[in-house]
């Protein structure tokens, strides 16, 4: 059974660097089947898609969150992480990671992990 | 970027009712979109792919219909366990998005 595990920070403060990292149990982040990707949930915005990496470092972006947004992979630790830079209140919310299935034609988030409360504030 | 939208926003009904919840792209997406359920406390889990197929181990009274812009998820008898919200997703070109969800109450 795959299993993913956010953690990081729960409290960040504005204009500083939000960092996180996913662990990945029961499956290999160095699979040419997947993809990894963030997303993000809070009242205002509803959920939020962030960014997908894959095993090669190969990544793409939320064009609204590009400036900000670094997504890596450390497939010796079986991980990837998430970097979101100069952060302000509006970036608040509860952050996922997922693995991105899919079957040749289509593409879905399955399994995610529980999520981590991230908030901004001084 | 193609905004999907739901509706409604919420509705509630009864165990063992059939209920129905619509998904509209702002444009044609063909087939590619997702339905996930979000209990409340927990993450999105997903039901439906491309539109119309069940994710392995989701019980069959889900159903997903549609392609082009329009899209139905429909609950056929619901269980006390389906009250939870739900939410549409585009697949079909980046920046991925979500519908804004329907919630399901009781």
């Amino acid at each position: 059974q795959v299993q993913l595990q956010e953690s990081g920070p729960g409290l960040v403060k504005p204009s500083e660097t939000l960092s996180l990292t996913c662990s990945v149990f029961g499956a290999s982040v160095s699979s040419k089947d997947y993809y990894w990707t963030w997303i993000r949930q809070s009242p205002q915005k509803g959920l939020e898609w962030i960014a997908y990496v894959y095993h090669t470092g190969s990544a793409d972006y939320n064009p609204s969150l590009k400036t900000r947004v670094t997504i890596s992979i450390d497939t010796s630790k079986n991980q990837f992480s998430l970097k979101l830079t100069s952060v302000t209140a509006r970036d608040t919310a509860v952050y996922y990671c997922a693995r991105v299935g899919n079957n040749g034609d289509y593409v879905w988030f399955d399994p995610w992990g529980q999520g981590t409360l991230v908030t901004v504030s001084s | 970027d193609v905004q999907m939208t739901q509706s409604p926003p919420s509705l509630s009904a009864s165990i063992g009712d059939r209920v129905s919840i619509t998904c509209r792209a702002s444009e044609n997406i063909a087939r590619y979109v997702n339905w996930y359920q979000q209990r409340p406390g927990k993450a999105p889990r997903l039901l439906i792919y491309g539109a119309t197929s069940l994710h392995t181990g989701v019980p069959s009274r889900f159903s997903g219909s549609g392609s082009g812009r329009d899209f139905i998820l429909t609950i056929s008898s619901l269980q006390r366990e389906d009250f939870a919200a739900y939410f549409c997703q585009q697949s079909h070109s980046v920046p991925l998005a979500f519908g804004p969800g329907t919630r399901l109450d009781v």
